[in-house]
Protein backbone atom coordinates (compact mmCIF):
# COMPACT_ATOMS: atom_id res chain seq x y z
CA UNK A 1 0.00 0.00 0.00
CA UNK A 2 1.60 3.20 -1.10
CA UNK A 3 1.50 6.35 1.09
CA UNK A 4 3.22 8.68 -1.42
CA UNK A 5 1.66 9.10 -4.68
CA UNK A 6 2.71 10.69 -7.59
CA UNK A 7 0.85 11.21 -10.61
CA UNK A 8 1.00 11.31 -13.64
CA UNK A 9 2.68 7.74 -14.23
CA UNK A 10 3.85 8.29 -17.30
CA UNK A 11 3.62 12.16 -19.32
CA UNK A 12 4.70 13.02 -22.88
CA UNK A 13 4.03 16.63 -23.25
CA UNK A 14 5.09 19.19 -26.63
CA UNK A 15 7.97 21.17 -26.17
CA UNK A 16 7.48 24.92 -24.20
CA UNK A 17 4.83 23.38 -22.48
CA UNK A 18 3.98 23.96 -18.79
CA UNK A 19 3.90 21.44 -16.86
CA UNK A 20 3.10 20.47 -13.01
CA UNK A 21 4.00 16.91 -11.79
CA UNK A 22 2.19 15.71 -8.07
CA UNK A 23 3.61 14.38 -5.35
CA UNK A 24 1.30 13.90 -2.16
CA UNK A 25 2.25 11.78 1.41
CA UNK A 26 -0.24 10.53 4.06
CA UNK A 27 2.44 9.93 6.51
CA UNK A 28 3.02 13.02 8.30
CA UNK A 29 6.67 13.13 6.93
CA UNK A 30 8.32 16.80 7.24
CA UNK A 31 10.65 16.26 4.74
CA UNK A 32 10.10 15.62 0.89
CA UNK A 33 12.59 15.33 -1.63
CA UNK A 34 12.49 15.29 -5.65
CA UNK A 35 15.09 12.97 -7.26
CA UNK A 36 15.68 13.21 -11.11
CA UNK A 37 16.59 9.79 -12.96
CA UNK A 38 17.75 8.98 -16.24
CA UNK A 39 17.57 5.28 -17.63
CA UNK A 40 20.14 3.30 -16.17
CA UNK A 41 21.50 6.13 -14.19
CA UNK A 42 22.09 7.12 -10.82
CA UNK A 43 19.28 9.25 -8.72
CA UNK A 44 20.62 12.71 -8.42
CA UNK A 45 18.62 15.24 -5.86
CA UNK A 46 17.13 18.15 -7.57
CA UNK A 47 14.91 19.65 -4.72
CA UNK A 48 14.16 18.90 -0.96
CA UNK A 49 12.03 20.52 1.60
CA UNK A 50 12.07 20.65 5.43
CA UNK A 51 8.71 21.16 5.78
CA UNK A 52 5.98 23.73 4.96
CA UNK A 53 7.49 27.35 3.34
CA UNK A 54 11.10 25.35 2.95
CA UNK A 55 12.77 24.54 -1.04
CA UNK A 56 16.34 24.09 -1.05
CA UNK A 57 18.02 22.93 -4.36
CA UNK A 58 19.74 20.13 -4.34
CA UNK A 59 22.76 18.82 -6.28
CA UNK A 60 22.02 18.80 -9.71
CA UNK A 61 20.73 21.75 -11.07
CA UNK A 62 17.70 21.87 -12.27
CA UNK A 63 15.41 24.43 -14.49
CA UNK A 64 12.21 23.04 -12.53
CA UNK A 65 11.00 24.77 -9.27
CA UNK A 66 8.99 22.99 -5.87
CA UNK A 67 6.77 24.54 -3.45
CA UNK A 68 5.87 23.48 -0.11
CA UNK A 69 2.29 25.36 0.70
CA UNK A 70 0.85 22.55 2.72
CA UNK A 71 2.85 19.59 4.37
CA UNK A 72 1.80 16.65 2.46
CA UNK A 73 2.08 17.80 -0.88
CA UNK A 74 5.27 18.78 -2.68
CA UNK A 75 4.39 19.77 -6.79
CA UNK A 76 7.51 19.90 -8.85
CA UNK A 77 6.78 22.38 -12.03
CA UNK A 78 8.62 22.74 -15.13
CA UNK A 79 7.65 26.49 -16.75
CA UNK A 80 8.64 24.99 -20.21
CA UNK A 81 9.49 21.83 -21.06
CA UNK A 82 12.20 21.13 -22.78
CA UNK A 83 13.47 17.42 -24.66
CA UNK A 84 16.38 17.61 -22.24
CA UNK A 85 14.08 17.50 -19.50
CA UNK A 86 13.43 13.60 -20.61
CA UNK A 87 13.98 11.89 -17.73
CA UNK A 88 12.14 9.51 -14.75
CA UNK A 89 11.42 12.20 -11.54
CA UNK A 90 11.17 10.44 -8.37
CA UNK A 91 9.33 11.89 -4.98
CA UNK A 92 10.40 10.57 -1.51
CA UNK A 93 9.88 11.61 1.98
CA UNK A 94 10.91 10.99 5.60
CA UNK A 95 10.49 11.71 9.42
CA UNK A 96 12.65 14.73 10.32
CA UNK A 97 15.30 12.72 12.39
CA UNK A 98 15.24 9.72 10.34
CA UNK A 99 17.13 9.44 7.15
CA UNK A 100 14.42 6.26 6.00
CA UNK A 101 13.18 7.60 2.70
CA UNK A 102 9.95 6.44 1.38
CA UNK A 103 9.74 6.62 -2.42
CA UNK A 104 6.70 7.48 -4.79
CA UNK A 105 6.31 5.37 -8.03
CA UNK A 106 7.50 7.95 -10.17
CA UNK A 107 6.99 9.96 -13.50
CA UNK A 108 8.25 9.41 -16.26
CA UNK A 109 8.37 12.13 -18.38
CA UNK A 110 8.94 12.38 -22.03
CA UNK A 111 9.32 15.81 -23.77
CA UNK A 112 9.14 15.87 -27.85
CA UNK B 1 31.68 15.06 -0.42
CA UNK B 2 30.47 12.08 0.09
CA UNK B 3 29.71 9.15 -2.59
CA UNK B 4 29.11 6.06 -3.58
CA UNK B 5 30.46 3.43 -5.55
CA UNK B 6 28.85 0.59 -7.14
CA UNK B 7 31.87 -1.27 -9.22
CA UNK B 8 29.50 -3.82 -11.04
CA UNK B 9 26.73 -2.09 -13.34
CA UNK B 10 25.50 -5.85 -14.43
CA UNK B 11 25.59 -8.88 -12.43
CA UNK B 12 24.43 -12.28 -13.94
CA UNK B 13 23.39 -15.02 -11.36
CA UNK B 14 21.70 -18.52 -12.23
CA UNK B 15 18.72 -18.68 -10.40
CA UNK B 16 19.33 -20.48 -6.82
CA UNK B 17 22.88 -19.50 -6.46
CA UNK B 18 24.46 -16.96 -3.73
CA UNK B 19 24.96 -13.23 -4.21
CA UNK B 20 26.66 -10.28 -3.71
CA UNK B 21 26.62 -6.79 -4.97
CA UNK B 22 29.50 -4.47 -3.76
CA UNK B 23 29.07 -1.34 -2.86
CA UNK B 24 31.78 1.20 -1.20
CA UNK B 25 31.22 5.01 0.23
CA UNK B 26 33.42 7.93 0.71
CA UNK B 27 32.43 10.12 3.51
CA UNK B 28 34.08 11.50 6.29
CA UNK B 29 31.44 11.13 9.41
CA UNK B 30 30.05 8.28 10.79
CA UNK B 31 27.59 7.25 7.53
CA UNK B 32 24.13 6.02 7.62
CA UNK B 33 24.16 2.82 4.40
CA UNK B 34 21.09 1.61 2.91
CA UNK B 35 20.40 -0.64 0.11
CA UNK B 36 17.36 -0.33 -2.24
CA UNK B 37 15.79 -2.03 -5.38
CA UNK B 38 13.95 -0.95 -8.19
CA UNK B 39 11.92 -3.27 -10.14
CA UNK B 40 10.84 -1.64 -14.24
CA UNK B 41 9.19 1.59 -13.88
CA UNK B 42 8.83 1.48 -10.20
CA UNK B 43 9.84 3.45 -7.46
CA UNK B 44 12.62 2.62 -4.61
CA UNK B 45 11.26 0.10 -2.05
CA UNK B 46 14.17 -0.41 1.15
CA UNK B 47 16.04 -3.10 1.51
CA UNK B 48 17.74 -2.68 4.72
CA UNK B 49 19.74 0.10 6.64
CA UNK B 50 22.70 0.55 9.02
CA UNK B 51 22.55 3.23 11.07
CA UNK B 52 24.93 1.54 14.24
CA UNK B 53 25.57 -1.32 15.90
CA UNK B 54 25.79 -4.91 14.49
CA UNK B 55 27.72 -4.26 11.59
CA UNK B 56 25.53 -6.91 9.32
CA UNK B 57 21.74 -6.23 8.94
CA UNK B 58 19.29 -8.12 7.90
CA UNK B 59 16.25 -6.83 5.65
CA UNK B 60 13.52 -8.29 3.72
CA UNK B 61 13.23 -10.80 1.19
CA UNK B 62 16.13 -12.79 2.42
CA UNK B 63 19.00 -10.31 2.00
CA UNK B 64 21.29 -9.23 4.60
CA UNK B 65 24.51 -6.80 3.80
CA UNK B 66 27.81 -6.30 6.09
CA UNK B 67 29.24 -2.45 7.20
CA UNK B 68 33.08 -2.91 7.14
CA UNK B 69 34.19 0.06 8.26
CA UNK B 70 38.01 -0.71 6.85
CA UNK B 71 37.01 -1.30 3.66
CA UNK B 72 34.53 1.62 3.45
CA UNK B 73 31.91 -1.04 2.07
CA UNK B 74 28.40 -2.29 2.54
CA UNK B 75 28.15 -5.37 0.23
CA UNK B 76 24.94 -6.87 0.31
CA UNK B 77 24.17 -10.88 0.13
CA UNK B 78 21.74 -13.52 -0.14
CA UNK B 79 22.42 -17.25 -0.24
CA UNK B 80 19.96 -18.31 -2.86
CA UNK B 81 18.47 -16.02 -5.40
CA UNK B 82 15.15 -16.42 -7.31
CA UNK B 83 13.68 -15.30 -10.64
CA UNK B 84 11.65 -12.33 -9.14
CA UNK B 85 15.31 -10.72 -7.52
CA UNK B 86 15.63 -9.76 -11.06
CA UNK B 87 15.52 -5.84 -10.45
CA UNK B 88 18.28 -2.99 -10.16
CA UNK B 89 19.74 -2.85 -6.67
CA UNK B 90 20.88 0.97 -5.50
CA UNK B 91 23.06 1.54 -2.46
CA UNK B 92 23.25 5.03 -0.97
CA UNK B 93 24.48 6.59 2.03
CA UNK B 94 23.43 9.39 4.43
CA UNK B 95 24.20 12.12 6.84
CA UNK B 96 24.07 10.86 10.34
CA UNK B 97 24.13 14.34 11.54
CA UNK B 98 20.67 14.36 10.75
CA UNK B 99 20.26 16.81 7.98
CA UNK B 100 17.81 17.23 5.46
CA UNK B 101 20.08 17.21 2.12
CA UNK B 102 19.00 13.82 0.44
CA UNK B 103 20.93 10.68 0.39
CA UNK B 104 23.66 10.50 -2.09
CA UNK B 105 23.13 6.85 -4.16
CA UNK B 106 25.28 4.83 -6.18
CA UNK B 107 24.81 4.39 -9.86
CA UNK B 108 23.32 0.79 -9.23
CA UNK B 109 23.89 -2.50 -10.15
CA UNK B 110 21.48 -4.29 -12.76
CA UNK B 111 20.84 -7.71 -11.51
CA UNK B 112 20.05 -10.44 -14.74
CA UNK B 113 18.48 -14.00 -13.07
CA UNK B 114 19.23 -17.28 -15.13
CA UNK B 115 16.81 -19.78 -15.32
Amino acid sequence: EADIYQTPRYLVIGTGKKITLECSQTMGHDKMYWYQQDPGMELHLIHYSYGVNSTEKGDLSSESTVSRIRTEHFPLTLESARPSHTSQYLCASSEWGQEVYTFGSGTRLTVV
Amino acid sequence: AQSVTQPDIHITVSEGASLELRCNYSYGATPYLFWYVQSPGQGLQLLLKYFSGDTLVQGIKGFEAEFKRSQSSFNLRKPSVHWSDAAEYFCAVGYSGGGADGLTFGKGTHLIIQP
